[in-house]
């Protein structure tokens, strides 16, 4: 069974930038796997960040942006602020209607 | 806007039946472009996609989790829910409804806050 991978954890200094990435056990993860990205904190529900690889959702700082690099999604922070500290999970469409979760990456902005 | 609202008890005993509903609110059930889902979240732990269903009543599960669900949609009422049977203490859990996007680019765009369900005795 593929599972989709995530850092557990990263870590950022205030105003910098982190790269988080979400990859396949078996396989590259491309385009046609539709990555979307999920921001979530402590006590709080998602929050959409990115969807079809690159696309903010409404209402997202553009200091946010997702791409793939290499065999991965990516979702990159540019400018990192104390309110980026969260969860952020991935999650792969695998077609036939079925969508996988990452285990997700604690960032740590400090 | 659209808003999603999870409801349904908050304890359940182990090996019964866990049954959810989700309320949709400012928008139809029956948009042909969405799917409707659940996921869920154990405490500490990541999310996990449940399955999903679309208005026609067609429904897709997450193949760890198949033989145990079941997803029905109530249109008149623009509702849908879960029905988890067999429960155990792994399922305890905050459990979201989720609106996924299908036409194009196969995302959850609008989520409900979630409710937690414990499983004990």
């Amino acid at each position: 069974q593929t599972v989709v991978t995530q850092e557990p954890s990263f870590s950022v200094s205030p105003g910098g930038t982190v790269t988080l990435t979400c990859g396949l056990t078996s396989g590259s993860v491309s385009t046609r796997y539709y990555p979307s990205w999920y921001q979530q904190t402590p006590g709080q529900g998602p929050r959409t960040l990115i969807y079809s690889t690159n696309t903010r959702s409404s209402g997202v700082p553009d200091r946010f942006s997702g791409s793939i690099l290499g065999n991965k999604a990516a979702l990159t922070i540019t400018g990192a602020q104390a309110d980026d500290e969260s969860d952020y999970y991935c999650v792969l469409y695998m077609g036939s209607d079925i969508w996988v979760f990452g285990g997700g990456t604690k960032l740590t902005v400090l | 806007q659209l808003q999603l609202q999870e409801s349904g008890p908050g304890l359940v005993k182990p090996s019964e039946t866990l049954s959810l509903r989700c309320t949709v609110s400012g928008g139809s059930i029956s948009s042909s472009n969405h799917y409707w889902g659940w996921i869920r979240q154990p405490a500490g732990e990541g999310l996990e996609w449940i399955g999903s269903i679309l208005h026609s009543g067609s429904t897709y599960y997450n193949p760890s989790l198949m033989s145990r669900v079941t997803m029905s949609v109530d249109t008149s009422e623009n509702q849908f829910s879960l029905k988890l049977s067999s429960v155990t203490a792994a399922d305890t859990a905050v459990y979201y409804c989720a609106r996924h996007e299908t036409l194009h680019y196969y995302y959850m765009d609008v989520w409900g806050k979630g409710t937690t369900v414990t499983v004990s005795s």
